[in-house]
């Protein structure tokens, strides 16, 4: 079946850059674009951006950009996010998900818990 | 930027219909999806393009979208149904995703 598994928990130092993989299976990795979002504890979704993983492009959303770099290696069929210069409101789940259709996201990736403490 | 507005909350007995709002400017023109998630569990798509529903999504959950407001309905509400609930859509000016705030489905 269709699926995205994110790589476990993490606790980083403010400062820090923190790497979340997705590895995707079930499908064609390269016919979808592989978006990231974020969700502080008790808060809303934040979207973070997009990978085309056919041809590597990006889009990042403003508030992230010169700190954010989301990668693909294709031949394991996984996405990498990477985020840097860690502050404490950085901790969230970071959630990998799959872009179908409309744009809608179909498929999403279990969390990954980051939590940025000195 | 383009912003989506949901109400914090929405309360309903069960086997009454709940519709949960999300308003914005123009939003009748573009494809709204919306997500479930309850806690500690991922987003799940309950509704994408305003009003498809995705295999294994029961009827109850239905959707529209007209000039500014969207709308998720769900009909006979159960106690299952408890979640978090975000609309979604695509910013074509800015080539960015927005997600609204988040309304939280209370079942009394």
């Amino acid at each position: 079946q269709v699926q995205l598994v994110q790589s476990g928990a993490e606790v980083k130092k403010p400062g820090a850059s923190v790497t979340v993989s997705c590895k995707a299976s079930g499908y064609t990795f390269t016919d979808h674009y592989m978006h990231w979002a974020r969700q502080a504890p008790g808060q809303g979704l934040e979207w973070m951006g997009w990978i085309n993983p056919n041809n590597g492009d990006t889009n990042y959303a403003q508030k992230f950009l010169g700190r954010v770099t989301m990668t693909r290696d294709t031949s394991i069929t996984t996405a990498y996010m990477e985020l840097s210069r860690l502050r404490s409101d950085d901790t969230a789940f970071y959630f990998c998900a799959r872009a179908a259709r409309k744009g809608d996201f179909d498929v999403w990736g279990q969390g990954m818990l980051v939590t940025v403490s000195s | 930027s383009y912003v989506l507005t949901q109400p914090p909350s929405v309360s309903v007995a069960p086997g009454k219909t709940a519709r949960i709002t999300c308003g914005a400017n123009n939003i009748g023109s573009k494809s709204v999806h919306w997500y479930q998630q309850r806690p500690g569990q991922a987003p799940l798509l309950v509704l994408y393009n305003d009003r498809d529903r995705p295999s294994g999504i029961p009827e109850r959950f239905s959707g529209s979208n007209s000039e500014n407001t969207a709308i998720l309905t769900i009909s006979g509400v159960e106690g299952g149904d408890e979640a978090d609930y975000y609309c979604h859509v695509w910013d074509s000016s800015s080539d960015h995703m927005v997600f609204g705030g988040g309304t939280k489905l209370t079942v009394l």
